[in-house]
């Protein structure tokens, strides 16, 4: 069965440091992946998506992301973390239709940043 | 363009009652999809319109319902609403019908609480 698994509920980095969050799906085919980042309260917004092509995909606010086919992962990264980057991060995966819709997302990845 | 725009942001039922939350896509878009945010089950889907036609549903019992109209927008009811139904309800459009490689942008959702 299609899956997103997102290890880490909560990271904690401080201000100016690098960042990973990590993700592996599980996904019969070639996977269409997303990353969304979400305020507390608000909807998800898009940070970055990859298709096919280069294995290394740009986002906005400075995320990227890296598709790992052998291992079955799409790590987002950032060099800097920033304070206003505290949120929500989740991961998805694009499948064919059906009762999971067309996006199965993980559980989430809460971060937050010291000063 | 303006964004996937819901109304109301915030409501308060109580047990029993019945409520409708409005979803107006992005312009152009025809694809609509609904989900539900818990914090102890995620991100579940709900339901998916293209052209006034549902063509997913997700796992959710028939007291959840759902259309969409001739401009695009959709709409979702609950009826005898139940504590569990508290949640935060997304909606999500797509250019198109929302195959697993479109990309789905999302509103700021409704919070929906049941007393």
């Amino acid at each position: 069965a299609q899956s997103v698994t997102q290890p880490d509920i909560h990271i904690t980095v401080s201000e100016g440091a690098s960042l990973e969050l990590r993700c592996n799906y599980s996904y019969g085919a070639t996977p269409y992946l997303f990353w969304y980042v979400q305020s507390p309260g608000q909807g998800l917004q898009l940070l970055l998506k990859y298709f096919s092509g280069d294995t290394l995909v740009q986002g906005i606010k400075g995320f990227e992301a890296e598709f790992k086919r052998s291992q079955s992962s799409f790590n987002l990264r950032k060099p800097s973390v920033h304070w206003s980057d505290a949120a929500e991060y989740f991961c998805a995966v694009g499948v064919v239709g059906g009762s999971q819709g067309n996006l199965i997302f993980g559980k989430g990845t809460k971060l937050s940043v010291k000063p | 363009k303006a964004g996937v725009t819901q109304t109301p942001r915030y409501l308060i039922k109580t047990r029993g009652q019945q409520v409708t939350l409005s979803c107006s896509p992005i312009s152009g878009h025809r694809s609509v999809s609904w989900y539900q945010q818990t914090p102890g089950q995620g991100l579940q889907f709900l339901f998916e319109y293209f052209s006034e036609t549902q063509r997913n549903k997700g796992n959710f019992p028939g007291r959840f319902s759902g259309r969409q109209f001739s401009n695009s927008r959709s709409e979702m009811n609950v009826s005898t609403l139940e504590l569990g139904d508290s949640a935060l309800y997304l909606c999500a459009s797509s250019s198109r019908d929302a195959r697993r490689g479109d990309t789905q942008y999302f509103g700021p959702g409704t919070r929906l609480t049941v007393l």
